[in-house]
């Protein structure tokens, strides 16, 4: 069974810092890229970064770039984001998903349970 | 962009759900996805590649389009699939999320 699990959310000051962690099992990790989405409280979702299965594919949403940074280690099947200079906007439940296929980055299937990241003073 | 309509569709167990995608411009060799999200829940796909079902996704659901004009059908209603839907292109980047049809019972 394909599981994604998510870590390293938290309350974290403006202008902070957090990496948030995405373990993953049941598939073979480098095959497959990964993305972060993210959804605001009562808001849709929205599209974060993704990257692909080797690691040398990264993109961005232009309110991220710059901020964020994207990275996966195949060797631990881990997806990670470290996210920097955190603004009140960023305040969301971050889910990790894989690309339901090898040959593309979308759709995303499965999704983890998320993490929730809330940037406040 | 990714516009969804309507924002809301009220409907009856039983009844048939047309939900439209639209794109700002066209999407690269129909890579375009559907998903289902329940409250407190995780996002599902349902539809992928614009026409083609997720694994274990029920036959009443389908997905149709291209170009720029996408469609989720829901055939026949059950009472479980009333929930909030997006649309999501994964053709070129940025990749894009639509801002959701919430189908609630009538």
């Amino acid at each position: 069974e394909v599981q994604l699990l998510e870590s390293g959310g938290g309350l974290v000051q403006p202008g902070g810092s957090l990496r948030l962690s995405c373990t993953a099992s049941g598939f073979r990790f480098s095959d497959y890229a990964l993305t972060w989405v993210r959804q605001a409280p009562g808001k849709g979702l929205e599209w974060v970064s993704s990257i692909s299965g080797s690691g040398g594919g990264t993109y961005y949403a232009d309110s991220v770039k710059g901020r964020f940074t994207i990275s996966r280690d195949n060797s631990k099947n881990t997806l990670y984001v470290q996210m920097n200079s955190l603004r009140a906007e960023d305040t969301a439940l971050y889910y990790c998903a894989k690309a339901y296929t090898s040959r593309s980055f979308g759709g995303f299937d499965p999704w983890g349970q998320g993490t929730l990241v809330t940037v406040s003073s | 962009v990714l516009t969804q309509s309507p924002g809301t569709l009220s409907l009856s167990p039983g009844e048939r759900a047309t939900l439209s995608c639209r794109a700002s411009q066209s999407v690269s060799s129909s890579s375009l996805a559907w998903y289902q999200q329940k409250p407190g829940l995780a996002p599902r796909l349902l539809v992928y590649d614009a026409s083609s079902r997720a694994t274990g996704i029920p036959d009443r659901f389908s997905g149709s389009g291209s170009g720029t004009d996408f469609t989720l059908t829901i055939s026949r209603l059950e009472p479980e699939d009333f929930a909030v839907y997006y649309c999501q292109q994964y053709g070129s980047s940025p990749l894009t999320f639509g801002g959701g049809t919430k189908v609630k019972i009538k």
